[in-house]
């Protein structure tokens, strides 16, 4: 069956490290997303893709970075971990051409100690 | 700033009874709309889009849309404990980007 898997699905790091976030997705869709989820705050949008080699600032970038070198993965990179990112990590699919449903992966929960 | 508001609850009904969630956007021109469903420690799950104004129902789900007064429900009739979740509204804010609200959670008792 078609799927998005994340990795890994917990994570503690330490400030200042550099940390990748894996988002795998098997549907074959055109958009891909990444959404942070605080309490108080929803789901903000960090990153998204609408294709291969296209990549799109959200509501809360700074601090992040994605890349997409192929339909199925759009790995999120911290490049310098900070505790305010300490957060759940969520990524998302749709396929495009005017379907906006998303679908979500089951999340990743990072802490930055 | 486009933005999706949700009462944050919790909207308490006991089981059986229908349970009516609502939202509201700012954003005149948005076209399409979905509620989600999310159970506590997982994932936001599609339950409902919507995207002419009216009603449509799927199984024990009515979504509602009144484009005019910017202003999305869903209906859950038959409330089960089952259903006891933070129901998140989702608007489309762009080419393909959704707007949540924070959700609403909805406890049903036995």
């Amino acid at each position: 069956d078609a799927e998005i898997t994340q990795s890994p699905r917990h994570k503690i790091t330490e400030t200042g490290r550099q940390v990748t976030l894996a988002c795998h997705q098997t549907w074959n869709h055109n958009n891909m997303f990444w959404y942070r989820q605080d309490l108080g705050h929803g789901l903000r949008l960090i990153h998204y893709s609408y294709g291969v080699q296209d990549t799109n600032k959200g509501e809360v970038s700074d601090g992040y970075s994605v890349s997409r070198s192929n339909t199925e993965d759009l790995p999120l990179t911290l490049e310098s971990a900070a505790s305010s990112q300490t957060s759940v990590y969520f990524c998302a699919s749709s396929p495009g051409t005017g379907i906006n449903e998303q679908y979500f992966g089951p999340g990743t929960r990072l802490t930055v100690t | 700033q486009k933005e999706v508001e949700q009462n944050s609850g919790p909207l308490s009904v006991p089981e059986g009874a229908i349970a009516s969630l609502n939202c509201t956007y700012s954003d005149r021109g948005s076209q399409s709309f979905f509620w989600y469903r999310q159970y506590s420690g997982k994932s936001p799950e599609l339950i409902m889009s919507i995207y002419s104004n009216g009603d449509k129902e799927d199984g024990r789900f009515t979504a509602q849309l009144n484009k005019a007064s910017q202003y999305v429900s869903l209906l859950i009739r038959d409330s089960q404990p089952s259903d006891s979740a933070t129901y998140l509204c989702a608007v489309n804010s762009g080419y393909s980007t959704l707007t949540f609200g924070k959700g609403t959670m909805l406890l049903v008792s036995p």
